[in-house]
């Protein structure tokens, strides 16, 4: 079945610095490819999309490109803010059409 | 509208308490989703309506019953739940047949049983 794996957390990186969660992911045929992001005490927000090989989604300074070679999805961030702490939820949408999340990645950067 | 609503926000209830859990979208959506959390923890699918009907029930212990009175609200009964059962509990909702789009999920409900 699906699949997704994350990097393990937490990851605690200073304002500015340069962030890379890792995502890989498993899945038959061509899923499409997502970040979320959820802030303490809320729910879920969508922070990009890929949904085909070599795609890049782009959302408030974060990058992530669909790499089916290497089947990753791995988001990037040039220069991160302590409003970027949060916990970051790769997931894919295969043939099944349900989401599968990978185990999440808790975010804190530190002033 | 883009939001997901759900009410209320907290609740607490004891284990023989029966009380319900509410969502509604507007955005046009056929298909809806109700998720549990737990801290640290991915959201875990437990229930999923499309076009009203229920199409994926993940095992869910009878102490939590889902309805779908209409195309936007989407409700879950719990009745004679155990703390483990505490949690946030998401609801969310896609177009049922595209794979290109994700979910949008709304803020949760925060339950503690007690």
């Amino acid at each position: 079945g699906d699949s997704v794996t994350q990097m393990e957390g937490p990851v605690t990186l200073s304002e500015e610095a340069f962030l890379t969660i890792n995502c890989t992911y498993t899945a038959t045929g061509y899923p499409s490819l997502f970040w979320y992001v959820q802030y303490p005490g809320e729910g879920l927000q969508l922070l990009l999309k890929a949904t085909k090989a070599d795609d890049k989604g782009s959302n408030k300074g974060f990058e992530a490109t669909y790499r089916k070679e290497t089947t990753s999805f791995h988001l990037e961030k040039g220069s991160v803010q302590v409003s970027d702490s949060a916990v970051y939820f790769c997931a894919l949408k295969g043939s099944a059409r349900q989401l599968t999340f990978g185990s999440g990645t808790q975010l804190t950067v530190l002033p | 509208d883009t939001e997901v609503t759900q009410t209320p926000k907290h609740l607490v209830m004891g284990m023989t308490n029966k009380k319900s859990l509410k969502c509604e979208q507007h955005m046009g959506h056929r298909a809806m989703y109700w998720y549990k959390q737990k801290a640290k923890k991915p959201p875990e699918l437990m229930f999923v309506y499309s076009y009203e009907k229920l199409s994926i029930n993940e095992s869910v212990p009878s102490r939590f019953s889902p309805e779908c009175p209409n195309s936007s609200l989407l409700n879950l009964h719990l009745h004679a739940l155990q703390p483990e059962d505490s949690a946030l509990y998401l609801c969310a909702s896609s177009q049922p047949s595209s794979g290109n789009y994700g979910y949008t999920f709304g803020s949760g409900t925060r339950l503690t049983v007690v």
